[in-house]
């Protein structure tokens, strides 16, 4: 079984500045897939960024970066230059390799304050 | 190229009546996933299919609940009878095999059961 805890339920951070926001996880497999997806109030679920267990080097994209601490089973979401439309719920997700199956983490609920 | 199409956006539907969702997964994916959203329960997945077969059906959570995939671009959740605890908001998604992966999300079906 996997697990994927999300331990700040919601987080604030001011229009331009920098706030990461936490995820853990555990799993049985030695390869696998970790996620960040955002989800605004049209409840689309949008990619973000994802992350190759087996690579060293963190994901990034944009303004959106990763902190990825394998041995920690750590795996945090940084957002630089925050923007108003970043406000939403932002869920951690992990797949073992091949398996397909996504667990989802509590989401964490983003406010920006303009 | 067009998303995951779902149908209906909405659904209020009375204790007992059939429900049938709908899904049209990405061209060319050949995985789609069934997701129910609560706020008790979060993200669940129910059921997916791979190449039109489905391979996990362990998340469904009761036989009121079934799944089809007829082709490779529909296929159908459906509740029979329906209950209010049944109410969520319900996602499809679909990826492709060698996508990492990575599963793209429908804007999903509100469903309100009285």
């Amino acid at each position: 079984a996997q697990t994927v805890t999300q331990s700040q339920p919601e987080m604030s951070v001011q229009e331009a500045e920098t706030v990461t926001l936490s995820c853990t996880y555990d799993t049985s497999e030695s390869d696998y897939y970790l996620f960040w997806y955002k989800q605004p109030p049209s409840r689309q679920m949008i990619l973000v960024i994802r992350q190759e267990a087996y690579k060293q080097q963190n994901a990034t994209e944009n303004r959106f970066s990763v902190n990825f601490q394998k041995a920690a089973k750590s795996f945090s979401l940084k957002i630089s230059d925050s923007q108003l439309g970043d406000a939403a719920m932002y869920f951690c997700a992990l797949s073992g390799a091949g398996s397909y199956q996504l667990t989802f983490g509590k989401g964490t609920k983003l406010s920006v304050i303009p | 190229d067009a998303g995951v199409i779902q149908s209906p956006r909405h659904e209020v539907t009375e204790m007992g009546q059939e429900v049938t969702l709908r899904c049209k997964p990405i061209s060319g994916h050949d995985y789609l996933f069934w997701y129910r959203q609560t706020m008790m329960r979060g993200l669940e997945l129910l059921i997916y299919f791979n190449n039109n077969v489905p391979i996990d059906d362990s998340g469904m959570p009761e036989d009121r609940f079934s799944a089809k995939m007829p082709n490779a671009s529909f296929s159908t959740l459906k509740i029979q009878p329906s209950e209010p605890r049944d109410s969520a908001v319900y996602f499809c998604a679909s990826t492709q095999w060698g996508a990492g992966d990575t599963q793209y999300f429908g804007p999903g079906t509100r469903l309100t059961v009285l």
